[in-house]
This record gives C-alpha cells, sequence and structure tokens, in this order.
C-alpha cells in the first residue's frame, strides 16, 4: 500500500532537549516537506526537498533541520525545542513540487513544555 | 506575491451542493489549483486538482474561469460524513513556491 509514515505520532518533550521526527515513504517520489499546522494558521510549509541532498527552506524553517541522505526517508529536527514550536506537523511527498499530488503522512502532534 | 482567500467556514444540509471558492490573485496560466479534504486527526487527503476550465472526478468538480482570480470546489449532494476542513493549494511555477489557503470547514448537518 503507498504510503507515507511517520513517528511518533504524539511526543511530549521539554524546552531544549534535541528531538527527530521521522518520515518514510514507499513511492520512490522525488519531492517530499514537511508542514506544521496551527489553528487558524492552516498549513505552512517549514522545509522541502527535491531530491537525496537536495533541501531547501520553506515558509517558517527557524527552529527546524532537515536531511535527505535517502530518497524515502526525510526526518525533521528540532536541535533545541522551544514552546512555540508546539504543533501538529506533517510529511508529505510526490513526484513534483508544483504539480502533482502529495501525500501526507498521520501527522505528529507535538508538545513542546 | 500571490496569495490565497477561502471562507473560514461553512454549513450545509445533506443532500445539497456545496461550493467553497479559493481567491488566487497573481497565478500564471500553469499554475496547478488542488484541493484537499482534511479529517480531526488526519493528514490533508487529495480531492481534485486543475489549471482551468473544469475538472470532474467521482467525488468533486473544479471550476476555474478564464481569469484565474478564484476556483471553486463543488461537492455534489453533500453527506455528514463530508464534514471535514477544505484546504485550496496554489503551485506557483512562476514563483517557485506553494501557497496553501487556511481552509474552509465544513459543517453538513442532518
Amino acid at each position: 500500500e503507498a504510503q507515507v509514515t511517520q513517528n511518533p505520532r504524539y511526543l511530549i518533550t521539554v524546552t531544549g532537549k534535541k528531538l527527530t521526527v521521522t518520515c518514510s515513504q514507499n513511492m520512490n517520489h522525488e519531492y517530499m516537506s514537511w508542514y506544521r499546522q496551527d489553528p487558524g494558521l492552516g498549513l505552512r510549509q517549514i522545509y522541502y526537498s527535491m531530491n537525496v541532498e537536495v533541501t531547501d527552506k520553506g515558509d517558517v524553517p527557524e527552529g527546524y533541520k532537515v536531511s535527505r541522505k535517502e530518497k524515502r526517508n526525510f526526518p525533521l529536527i528540532l536541535e533545541s525545542p522551544s514552546p512555540n514550536q508546539t504543533s501538529l506537523y506533517f510529511c508529505a511527498s510526490s513526484w513534483d513540487r508544483l504539480q502533482e499530488t502529495q501525500y501526507f503522512g498521520p501527522g505528529t502532534r507535538l508538545l513542546v513544555l | 506575491l500571490a496569495k490565497t482567500t477561502q471562507p473560514i467556514s461553512m454549513d450545509s444540509y445533506e443532500g445539497q451542493e456545496v461550493n467553497i471558492t479559493c481567491s488566487h490573485n497573481n497565478i500564471a496560466t500553469n499554475d496547478y489549483i488542488t484541493w484537499y479534504q482534511q479529517f480531526p486527526s488526519q493528514g490533508p487527503r487529495f480531492i481534485i486538482q486543475g489549471y482551468k476550465t473544469k475538472v470532474t472526478n467521482e467525488v468533486a468538480s473544479l471550476f476555474i474561469p478564464a481569469d484565474r482570480k478564484s476556483s471553486t470546489l463543488s461537492l455534489p449532494r453533500v453527506s455528514l460524513s463530508d464534514t471535514a476542513v477544505y484546504y485550496c493549494l496554489v503551485g506557483l511555477w512562476s514563483q517557485g513556491n506553494l501557497i496553501f489557503g487556511k481552509g474552509t470547514k465544513l459543517s453538513v448537518k442532518p
């Protein structure tokens, strides 16, 4: 089954404690991205990757890092999480950045205390 | 700079047709418009995509007028299970950017 998986689905952490949210897709898509979703603000893109070793900033990249060492995986790293990064995070993948349908993961709900 | 605008919420009744409009200024002729549906605690799910005139699939229609300053998602005969948030997404070739609307919360009542 074609899918995007994220782990963990729920995470509670404390300010400053580094964390990684994993994202994996099994569709051989070249394009992957991370979004955060906050009430009243909709979905905002954090980072995206056009292919292995190619990443770029989205609209709200501050406080986040990503890497794309393999085509299927695109982890999101918070080196020093802060409470304003409490949010719902979605990973997505597609063949192409602007034209093709994006497939979204189930989401990761993060609470930073 | 392109921007998308959608109504925050809409109410409807079962069996009615629902039209949700997304306004998007400054989009080029080859910029795609995509609509997604999102249920609570789930990721957005693709509904329909197009870049001109009208597109129809088994669940919805997408109308894009000639001036392309807006697009309308049409859901025929909605049911309670269509209660969700609907997002429009514009893929801007000219700017190399993706613009998500803030979503329209559709509530379908019996």
